[in-house]
């Protein structure tokens, strides 16, 4: 079976300092990967999609960039954390149009 | 972009009672999906309806994807503690659109 595995959970990060969230999913092969982010209690917004090795797309323009460097794993960093940038992120995998499986989600807070 | 307004955004109700939540949007989808979040963690999905007027029951769950397939709704009988969290509907466009959520909270 499928699972997605997101790390970590809870992360205290100052301001300007570098980001790096972890996702990996196991199960399946060359799955379409999503970052989102997620305002408290309120809907998600796309962050960056991958539908392959090198293969991503921006949705919103910010300080974040993601990477792929293997089939299932996606990576979502930042060189320098803002105020701003303080969420719940998740990761998520899907086969195309299908449902999503999302990660547990990593809470951020930038101090 | 295509919105997907949910209506109510919070609903507080007690035990036993019946409750409807909408997920609203001018835009056509191909398919359209309702998922569940509880506190910290990343929403499950529930249920995905792709036909018009197509009517999926889960247990004390119905929902209701529109003939028109811009709308949807999902009615919950007899609400227990256990449903308490936040819905989440997402229509399928070229990608998925996830609707503003609606918190639900079951008071026992």
């Amino acid at each position: 079976s499928q699972t997605i595995h997101q790390w970590p959970a809870t992360l205290v990060q100052p301001v300007g300092s570098p980001l790096s969230l972890e996702c990996t999913v196991e199960g399946t092969s060359n799955p379409n990967l999503y970052w989102y982010r997620q305002a408290a209690g309120r809907g998600l917004q796309l962050l960056f999609y991958s539908i392959g090795i090198d293969q991503i797309s921006s949705e919103v323009p910010q300080n974040l960039s993601a990477s792929r460097p293997q089939d299932r794993q996606f990576i979502l960093s930042s060189k320098k954390l803002l105020l701003s940038d303080s969420g719940f992120y998740l990761c998520a995998w899907s086969e195309y149009l299908g449902g999503y499986t999302f990660g547990s989600g990593t809470r951020l807070t930038v101090v | 972009t295509q919105l997907l307004e949910q209506s109510p955004q919070f609903l507080s109700i007690q035990e036993g009672e019946n409750l409807t939540v909408y997920c609203n949007s001018s835009s056509v989808f191909s398919s359209l999906q309702w998922y569940r979040q509880e506190p910290g963690e990343g929403p499950v999905l529930l249920v995905t309806v792709v036909t018009g007027g197509e009517v999926k029951k889960l247990k004390r769950l119905t929902f209701q994807f529109g003939d028109a397939r811009k709308d949807s709704s999902l009615h919950i009988t007899a609400a227990q503690p256990g449903d308490t969290g936040l819905y989440l509907c997402a229509g399928a466009g070229n990608q998925f659109y996830f609707g503003t959520g609606t918190s639900l909270t079951v008071i026992p």
